[in-house]
C-alpha cells in the first residue's frame, strides 16, 4: 500500500500567518492517464472531512483561495496564505492513484 | 443540494452483525461509484470499501474482506455496508462518500464491545 507521510503532525499558527503542510508518498502518484490523484481534506472538530484541493492543485468549489496545493510525483504541499480561525482542525492528504486508497496521518492546525 | 445520510450504527457485541445505510439525494446516484471510509476514535481516516455505479464491481481493504459486504440499491439511491463477524478494531465512525470525496455524510458510529 502507498504510505503518505505528513509533516508536521501539529502546527501552531497565529491568525494571518501563512503555513505549509508537507505530504510525502512512498511511490509516485502520477497515474498512467497523466493525472496525479492527490487530494487535501480538512476535518474541523466534530465535523465530517471536507475536500479542499483535488489533483494536487485544483481548488474545490467554494473553498477560499487562501488555500493552494502544489507538488508532483512524491512530494506535495498544502499552503494556507493567511490562517483564519475557521481553518483550525486536522488536515489530511489522500491518494487515489494506487489501490487501495490511502490517507496521510493528519496534521493538526492549532491557534498559537 | 447533494446530501448523504448514514444510519444503522450502534453498540454491538464482538462476532455479531450490523448493516449500515447511506441515503443519497441531490445527484443521479446510479451514475456514480461510492465509498465507505471509517475513522476510529481519535484516529485518522481509513478507506473500507468501494462499489461501481452498477454494483457489479466491489473492492475492500484486506482487513474486512470476507466479513464486510458493500452493496447498493439504485432504485432507492441507497448505499449499504453489511458488517459481519465484527471485531473491536472495527469500532469507528463510518462515512459514505462520493467519488472524488467532494461530498461526505455526517457519519454513523459503530461500537464493537461486550
Amino acid at each position: 500500500d502507498v504510505v503518505l507521510t505528513q509533516t508536521p503532525p501539529t502546527l501552531s499558527a497565529t491568525i494571518g500567518q501563512s503555513v505549509s503542510i508537507s505530504c510525502r508518498s512512498s511511490q509516485s502518484l502520477l497515474d498512467s492517464d497523466g493525472d496525479t490523484y492527490l487530494n487535501w481534506l480538512l476535518q474541523r472538530p466534530g465535523q465530517s472531512p471536507q475536500l479542499l484541493i483535488y489533483s494536487v492543485s485544483n481548488l474545490e468549489s467554494g473553498v477560499p483561495n487562501r488555500f493552494s496545493g502544489s507538488g508532483s510525483e512524491t512530494d506535495f504541499t498544502l499552503k494556507i496564505s493567511g490562517v483564519e480561525a475557521e481553518d483550525l482542525g486536522v488536515y489530511y492528504c489522500m491518494q487515489a492513484t494506487h489501490a487501495p486508497l490511502t490517507f496521510g496521518g493528519g496534521t493538526k492546525l492549532e491557534l498559537k | 443540494e447533494v446530501q448523504l445520510v448514514e444510519s444503522g450504527g450502534g453498540l454491538v457485541q464482538p462476532g455479531r452483525s450490523l448493516k449500515l445505510s447511506c441515503a443519497a439525494s441531490g445527484f443521479t446516484f446510479s451514475n456514480y461509484g461510492m465509498h465507505w471510509i471509517r475513522q476510529a476514535p481519535t484516529k485518522g481516516l481509513e478507506w473500507v470499501a468501494s462499489i461501481s455505479p452498477s454494483g457489479g464491481s466491489t473492492y475492500y481493504r484486506d482487513s474486512v474482506k470476507g466479513r464486510f459486504t458493500i452493496s447498493r440499491d439504485n432504485a432507492k439511491s441507497t448505499l449499504y455496508l453489511q458488517m459481519d463477524s465484527l471485531r473491536s478494531e472495527d469500532t469507528a465512525t463510518y462515512y459514505c462518500a462520493t467519488p472524488g470525496f467532494a461530498y461526505w455524510g455526517q457519519g454513523t458510529l459503530v461500537t464493537v464491545s461486550s
